[in-house]
């Protein structure tokens, strides 16, 4: 099956810097990356996604990358702002598994001011 | 529109008890997903439906678990017998369309279960 690893576990870093998460999949026929923010006491937040056709995709401050060569795809976060600090998870999805998202451990993110 | 709903908010139960939890999926929404998260831990895939199909239950971790979804909306999980490792936050999800690559899923905010 479908393996998930992200990294860093944590990432701190300074407002106004860009942070990125990566994550590795194993199964090459995965096709949906989606990425969740996570707030403390909150259920995940779909924050950007990504299909296997498109190398990338931009939404304002956030933009995702895929390799599927390489099969990784990474999270971007520009100017960075106190109200990002949360934890970011990455997951894939296969064509044979609409329903199992396999996820990564998480990343969490702390902006300090 | 409203987004995924889950009740309760917070669980405590007695070890051995059963429990049950409740998901609203958003209007329309034709999938729906039950995981769950321990504490600080990323999120384990239990029971997927979809429609009208036979739902994939290969993340249930026992017997002791089961889901429906009745009328192709509401669902619950069930846990009988609770025991300590069941506490967790359980997650349920919805998205509007199957067979796509790539159909989003919205998540509610959790139940949280502590077995006592």
């Amino acid at each position: 099956g479908e393996n998930v690893e992200q990294h860093p576990s944590t990432l701190s870093v300074q407002e106004g810097d860009s942070a990125v998460i990566k994550c590795t999949y194993s199964d090459s026929a995965s096709n949906y990356f989606p990425w969740y923010k996570q707030e403390l006491g909150k259920g995940p937040q779909l924050i950007i996604d990504i299909r296997s056709n498109v190398g990338e995709k931009k939404d304002q401050r956030i933009a995702v990358t895929l390799n599927k060569t390489a099969k990784h795809f990474s999270l971007h976060i520009t100017e960075t702002q106190p109200e990002d600090s949360a934890v970011y998870f990455c997951a894939a999805r296969t064509t044979d598994s609409w329903g199992k998202f396999q996820f990564g451990a998480g990343t969490q993110v702390v902006v300090t001011p | 529109g409203a987004g995924v709903s889950q009740s309760p908010s917070n669980k405590v139960t007695e070890k051995g008890k059963d429990v049950e939890l409740r998901c609203d999926p958003i209007s329309g929404h034709t999938a729906l997903y039950w995981y769950r998260q321990s504490l600080g831990q990323g999120l384990e895939f239990l029971i997927y439906f979809q429609g009208n199909s036979a739902p994939d239950k290969s993340g249930l971790p026992s017997d002791r678990f089961s889901a429906e979804r009745t009328g192709g909306s509401v669902s619950t999980l069930t846990i009988q017998r609770t025991q300590q490792e069941d506490s967790a936050v359980y997650l349920c999800a919805s998205s509007p369309r199957t067979g796509a690559a790539g159909t989003e899923a919205f998540f509610g905010q959790g139940t949280r279960l502590t077995v006592v």
